[in-house]
């Protein structure tokens, strides 16, 4: 089956860590996103990709990094700079200008 | 700067009572409205995408339609199964880049 997985699940991330969330989709999609969510909000966008090797910042991603190795993957590490880093993470990909779609999401929850 | 605004926040229905989620947006030539489900704890699910005013798609008890500065979800004598959030999301002809609105919670209850 073709879809997007991200791990972990929930996460935990004690004061000063950085800790990386993993996305990987065999979707065969150009374009992958990381979004941000929180109560009452609408998606934030942190970073996006739409090709190997090349990467842009979106509009939180401050106390973010990623990287872009390979097609099928768009790793975000949330940095120690990151001082609210508690949210809900969704993954994305599409082929550019068509719909997105999505990962299951982690949880991350500061300690 | 591309806007979107969903109304009402939060919807609750009877099963069988129809209704409708607005989703007002101001964008710079639109390429694209995004419909999508979200349950709680999980990943958006894609419903639609509309390209122009007057386009209209359907998928079970749903009807998403578009004007130049509205979309609206239709439900159609929801069941319980139907309570999710529902997202729009516009996308402008500089950027494929959608804004996502905050969201319309809905509820029907049985």
């Amino acid at each position: 089956d073709g879809g997007i997985t991200q791990s972990p699940k929930y996460l935990f991330r004690k004061e000063g860590q950085n800790v990386t969330l993993s996305c990987e989709q065999n979707l065969n999609h150009d374009a992958m996103y990381w979004y941000r969510q929180d109560p009452g909000q609408g998606l934030r966008l942190i970073y996006y990709s739409q090709i190997v090797n090349d990467f842009q910042k979106g509009d939180i991603a401050e106390g973010y990094s990623v990287s872009r190795e390979k097609k099928e993957s768009f790793p975000l590490t949330v940095t120690s700079a990151q001082k609210n880093p508690t949210a809900f993470y969704l993954c994305a990909s599409s082929n550019n200008y068509n719909e997105q779609f999505f990962g299951p999401g982690t949880r991350l929850t500061v300690l | 700067e591309d806007q979107v605004t969903q109304s009402p926040e939060a919807l609750r229905l009877q099963e069988g009572e129809s209704s409708s989620l607005n989703c007002s947006y101001t964008v710079s030539g639109l390429r694209g409205l995004f419909w999508y489900r979200q349950d709680p704890g999980k990943g958006p699910e894609f419903l639609f995408t509309l390209y122009s005013a007057g386009e209209e798609k359907e998928k079970e008890r749903l009807k998403a339609t578009l004007t130049k500065k509205e979309s609206f979800l239709h439900i159609t004598a929801p069941k319980p199964e139907d309570s999710a959030t529902y997202l729009c999301a516009p996308t402008s002809g500089g950027s494929y880049i959608p804004t996502f609105g905050r969201g319309t919670s809905l509820i029907v209850h049985p």
